[in-house]
């Protein structure tokens, strides 16, 4: 299986500052059709995980501006560009390209 | 809007079978799949299963492979995944999804249900 890492596992952020976290795949994420299933998804405590971005880079309906998705081959980050209190909670990344689909162990963003 | 509303929470002996459904509504059932995705507690999200609504294709991870059954019903826009000969390590959040296809992440998520296993 492919197996996803991500950096940092624990993140405290201050509000308004920035915050970026990598991901990277054991292998490279191009799919025949030559797009890359790469996802980013968020889950607030007691909640249900939330997709931000898929494909690297395509926001999700609603979701705000301030989040960013970019990468290429097996190196992949998630930018929020101005932490606020909502944004507290597990970030994680997956891979759907290579079979079976597989998820990074999550980054835990909290609030300094 | 797009929903997807699971069954309750459920406590199963070790050895026993569990069936958690997943009603979907706000989209045509048809054409999408389900993803099936759990998380035991305190840890990350393991991909278990996709089905097509389509036209039934399934695909399961092998860890799973054994042990799950997944169907639609498209009269009620409602998917069910079992899974058989339950152990303390299946305890876990299980979460269905929206995804048009495996490469495809779940776009909207349901609650969860809560599979306690225990004797």
């Amino acid at each position: 299986d492919v197996v996803m890492t991500q950096s940092p596992l624990s993140l405290p952020v201050t509000l308004g500052q920035p915050a970026s976290i990598s991901c990277r795949s054991s292998q490279t994420l191009v799919y025949g059709d030559g797009y890359t299933y790469l996802h980013w998804f968020h889950q607030r405590p007691g909640q249900s995980p939330r997709r931000l971005i898929y494909k690297v880079s395509n926001r999700d309906s609603g979701v705000p501006d301030r989040f960013s998705g970019s990468g290429s081959g097996t190196d992949f980050t998630l930018k929020i560009s101005r932490v606020e209190a909502e944004d507290v909670g597990v970030y994680y990344c997956m891979q759907g390209t290579h079979w079976p689909p597989t998820f990074g162990p999550g980054t835990k963003l909290d609030i300094k | 809007q797009v929903q997807l509303v699971q069954s309750g929470a459920e406590v199963k002996k070790p050895g026993a079978s569990v069936k958690v459904s997943c009603k979907a509504s706000g989209y045509m059932f048809g054409d999408y799949g389900v993803i099936w995705v759990r998380q035991a507690p305190g840890q990350g999200l393991e991909w278990m299963a996709w089905i097509s609504a389509l036209n039934g294709v399934r695909y399961s991870a092998q860890k799973f492979q054994d042990r799950v059954t997944m169907n639609t019903d498209t009269s009620t826009s409602t998917a069910y995944m079992e899974l058989s000969n339950l152990g303390s390590d299946d305890t876990a959040l299980y979460f269905c999804a929206r995804g048009s296809s495996i490469p495809a992440a779940g776009d909207y998520w349901g609650q969860g249900t809560l599979v306690t296993v225990s004797s």
